[in-house]
């Protein structure tokens, strides 16, 4: 049972450009949503998070907007760079609990 | 300080044969994570360790794979049989503490082949 979708599969974009990408879940149990950020050859590392509480959250040029009654969250990236051609993956997880289940990831192409 | 180390990075098998892959935790963290990512998905739960106890073997695919933990320290990821469905990098992850939001920190990952 796939419990995240994460759209699109790949995105390119200019330099400078907005980068969006989003996912949908299904377990309203779900308290806690991260996204990681992964290179070729390095394990994901986390980029940013979120908890329902809040509809927005913002770091540096990374923000997350999370719609609780859609159950929808997405990661914009703002004036993209060539630095951040990377896979995004969303993922979610009940606090309490330990595993986080991933989205199937977005290969995210800056071009400059 | 260190961060989690994974061993080998590579590993090519023939189908039928053994497998161990090494997980090395941040130092102090006491929750340890197994995960398998597939060419082009996304990853995969597999099993986690509170201490050297594995309360969630839920991910686990099948009786051939088990897992353990020496006390809040190293962790060895056992595949018996290998099967070419089986080929996937294995990443280990590890936090100071299993609930609340963590940080799940990643290692590099093992590429494993099976032929």
């Amino acid at each position: 049972q796939q419990q995240v979708k994460q759209s699109p599969q790949s995105l390119i974009v200019q330099k400078g450009g907005i980068s969006i990408i989003n996912c949908a879940y299904e377990n309203t149990a779900f308290d806690y949503f991260p996204w990681y950020q992964q290179f070729p050859g390095k394990g994901p590392a986390l980029l940013i998070a979120i908890r329902p509480d809040v509809s927005e959250k913002k770091e540096g040029r990374f923000t997350i907007s999370f719609n609780k009654s859609a159950k929808q969250f997405s990661l914009h990236i703002m004036d993209s760079q060539p630095g951040d051609s990377a896979t995004y993956f969303c993922a979610a997880k009940i606090a309490s609990y330990g595993k986080l289940t991933f989205g199937q990831g977005t290969i995210l192409t800056v071009h400059p | 300080g260190a961060g989690v180390s994974q061993s080998p990075s590579n590993k090519v098998t023939e189908k039928g044969k053994d497998v161990e892959l090494r997980c090395d935790p941040i130092s102090g963290h006491t929750a340890l994570y197994w995960y398998r990512q597939r060419l082009g998905q996304g990853l995969e739960f597999l099993i986690y360790f509170q201490g050297n106890s594995a309360p969630d073997k839920s991910g686990l695919p099948s009786d051939r794979f088990s897992a353990e933990r020496t006390g809040e320290s190293v962790s060895t990821l056992t595949i018996q049989r290998t099967q070419q469905e089986d080929s996937a990098v294995y990443l280990c992850a590890s936090s100071l503490a299993r609930g609340g939001t963590d940080t799940q920190y990643f290692g590099p990952g093992t590429r494993l082949t099976v032929l």
